[in-house]
């Protein structure tokens, strides 16, 4: 069974430039997740889709990020302009459901750097 | 609100040892506890979780944890460290009674020493 894909896995931009992030979940997963991870902190939920519907989204910084997952498989997270505190990995997540018990099986995540 | 607590940046460990991540949490509700292992480069890998039932929950690589609600606590444990086990280790918890994200820690580097 193949993992979670995400591309690319190294970014670097100059601040006030964009940038987009894409994801494909596991196979058949329609619970898919996107994560900030600050250096020595632990992953923060930006947002979360069941199927192609958000489910929450509370903590996305909605004046610079956006994300969709149009036909409920792929997803592509943007950010727009980016700053310097963007600078964080970017993790997206899959599901096989949306109980709350369900694990998440993780991409290897999107390095991005904002000189 | 719930939140979860790793008290330790880092545990170092001499190979061959018992080796202990420490993890308290606070829910309002029933919780559901979850370990994750990351290593370098890598994404988060699925350790274990506990749900309901026995205290004592096992996982890959010969992981435990142990739920102790009294304390509210969700300690890692392994009886016998390997020099792979170095990596940095999540403890995630989620509300079971309400409709809420997940919360993870700040994660701890754990070092087996050779």
């Amino acid at each position: 069974e193949a993992g979670v894909a995400q591309s690319p896995r190294y970014k670097i931009i100059e601040k006030r430039q964009s940038v987009a992030f894409w994801c494909n979940p596991i196979s058949g997963h329609a619970t898919l997740y996107w994560y900030q991870q600050i250096l020595g902190q632990g992953p923060k939920l930006l947002i979360q889709f069941q199927n192609n519907g958000v489910v929450d989204d509370s903590q996305l910084p909605k004046d610079r990020f956006s994300a969709e997952r149009l036909k409920g498989v792929d997803s592509t997270l943007k950010i727009q302009p980016a700053k310097l505190e963007d600078s964080a990995v970017y993790l997206c997540a899959s599901s096989g459901g949306q109980a709350l018990y369900n694990e998440q099986f993780f991409g290897p995540g999107t390095r991005l750097t904002v000189l | 609100a719930q939140s979860v607590a790793q008290p330790e940046d880092q545990v170092n460990v001499a190979e061959g040892n018992p080796l202990t991540v420490k993890c308290t949490y606070s829910v309002s509700g029933n919780p559901y506890l979850f370990w994750y292992v990351q290593y370098p480069n890598r994404g988060l890998q699925f350790l274990l979780k506990y749900i309901t039932g026995d205290n004592l929950v096992k996982g890959s690589y010969g992981f435990e944890a142990e739920f102790n609600k009294s304390q509210t606590s969700f300690h890692l444990k392994k009886p016998s460290a390997l020099v792979s086990d170095s990596a940095l280790y999540f403890c995630a918890v989620r509300d079971g009674n309400r409709d809420d994200k997940i919360i993870f820690g700040k994660g701890t580097r754990l070092h087996i020493l050779p």
